[in-house]
């Protein structure tokens, strides 16, 4: 089975300061981790994706993410917030299972990144 | 390259009424799924398809059907709405098998049931 836990609900940054929002998951096998975001009244949006190969991962917007399979931790950081990241992201999960994958996403409650001025 | 496309945007119905949201994707992706977004708990799997003809329940299935007659195609049926269907629904397709592929997902239709 596999979990995703989003450990923050809400965070506040300060504009041009650094983003932190933390993902910690629970795979039976080797998973695939995404990070998406959602602006309001839209749908969701791919930031990046770990699929096995480099831990460290570069998305859009200037984001990346780093996949520590010691920790079970797949954060999202930005070195300096924009105004306009203001939104939710989720963490997801995919495990790697040849049979049922199609179902094995699982999304994290989300987190609410404000960004101030 | 329109992706993936839900109908209605918004909608109220009342209760006890029936609806169909729309969902079409030009990608042809065989998986398609549709999600039930509520405030502060995240995405639940509704219903799930992996290719024409072939459908499953997610986690949240009661009150809800679909089909998939085609690639394209993968409406969601609502009967009989429940105050507790109000949420936004989201429609998104995966290519292939295996666990590397993201989700598109559609824009979301908003629904309200009073």
């Amino acid at each position: 089975a596999q979990s995703v836990t989003q450990l923050d609900s809400h965070v506040s940054v300060s504009e041009g300061t650094p983003v932190l929002l933390r993902c910690n998951y629970s795979s039976s096998y080797s998973p695939s981790l995404f990070w998406y975001v959602q602006h309001p009244n839209k749908g969701l949006q791919l930031l990046l994706k770990y699929t096995s190969a480099a831990t460290l991962v570069k998305g859009i917007n200037g984001f990346e993410a780093e996949f520590k399979k010691s920790e079970t931790s797949f954060h999202l950081t930005k070195p300096s917030a924009h105004m306009s990241d203001a939104a939710e992201y989720f963490c997801v999960v995919s495990e790697g299972r040849s049979s049922g994958s199609a179902r094995q996403l699982t999304f994290g409650s989300g987190t609410q990144l404000t960004v101030l001025p | 390259n329109a992706g993936v496309t839900q109908t209605p945007k918004f909608r109220i119905l009342k209760i006890g009424q029936s609806m169909t949201l729309q969902c079409t994707q030009d990608m042809n992706h065989n998986y398609m799924y549709w999600y039930r977004q509520d405030p502060g708990m995240g995405l639940k799997l509704i219903y799930y398809s992996v290719g024409a003809g072939i459908t499953d329940k997610g986690e949240v299935p009661n009150g809800y059907n679909v089909s998939r007659s085609t690639t394209e195609d993968f409406p969601l049926r609502l009967e009989l709405a429940a105050p507790s269907q109000t949420s936004v629904y989201f429609c998104a397709s995966r290519t292939g098998s295996g666990n590397t592929g993201e989700l598109f997902f559609g824009e979301g239709s908003r629904l309200t049931v009073l």
